[in-house]
């Protein structure tokens, strides 16, 4: 079975600085997508960015970008020039990419603070 | 834009009554999903919905659990004799088939559950 590990339960950083969420991941699949989710309190889950596993590139939307080492099996978030809308959980997720629902595994989640 | 929603968004219930959680996801999404997530512990998929029936549920996903779709637009999830440890926020989720391989899971706020 696929887990999602991530071991920073809560991180903080400067508003316009740069942070780093960590994520690991367990599979025996060859193809899978991976995405990082934010939820603000209160609100609902809004996918962040996501990578297909067969890509190299690391995927970029606008200040997020990935980390993406699949030898490793690590999917990290970097978060640059932070503002403070970014204050929200995270979580990382798998998908295989076999069959038609794909429901997704999530991380624990890591709690980002944003210090004015 | 069009969103998921769920209603109620705090139930409390007692101790072996039924509940019913109720999710309207995004009109022409063809899959549907339930998720928990249990104070402190990770997103946990329950089940996915399509073409009126169960496509895929987890090992928590037991009898006491059931999934329907009754009218075409709501998309529900009973519970039918709760226990202390269904405790949790209940995400529903949808998806839209049309949108490829990367195809996004949109998530409503969550339903809290909390069982005396």
């Amino acid at each position: 079975a696929q887990t999602v590990t991530q071991s920073q339960p809560e991180m903080s950083v400067q508003e316009a600085e740069t942070v780093t969420l960590s994520c690991t991941y367990d599979t025996s699949e060859s193809d899978y997508y991976l995405f990082w989710y934010k939820q603000p309190p209160s609100r609902q889950m809004i996918l962040v960015i996501r990578q297909e596993a067969y890509k190299q590139q690391n995927a970029t939307e606008n200040r997020f970008s990935v980390n993406f080492q699949k030898a490793a099996k690590s999917f990290s978030l970097k978060i640059s020039d932070s503002q403070l809308g970014d204050a929200a959980m995270y979580f990382c997720a798998y998908r295989s990419a076999y069959g038609g629902a794909n429901n997704l595994f999530f991380g624990t989640g890591t709690r980002l603070t944003v210090i004015p | 834009e069009p969103e998921v929603t769920q209603t109620p968004s705090h139930q409390v219930t007692q101790m072996g009554q039924e509940v019913i959680l109720r999710c309207v996801p995004i009109s022409n999404h063809l899959y549907f999903y339930w998720y928990r997530q249990i104070l402190g512990q990770k997103v946990e998929f329950l089940v996915s919905f399509y073409n009126n029936e169960i496509s895929e549920k987890s090992e928590i996903f037991d009898d006491q659990f059931s999934v329907e779709r009754p009218d075409g637009s709501n998309f529900t999830l009973k519970i039918r004799s709760t226990k202390l440890e269904d405790s949790a926020m209940y995400f529903c989720a949808s998806k839209d088939w049309e949108q490829g391989p990367l195809n996004e899971q949109f998530f409503g706020p969550g339903t809290r559950l909390t069982v005396l």
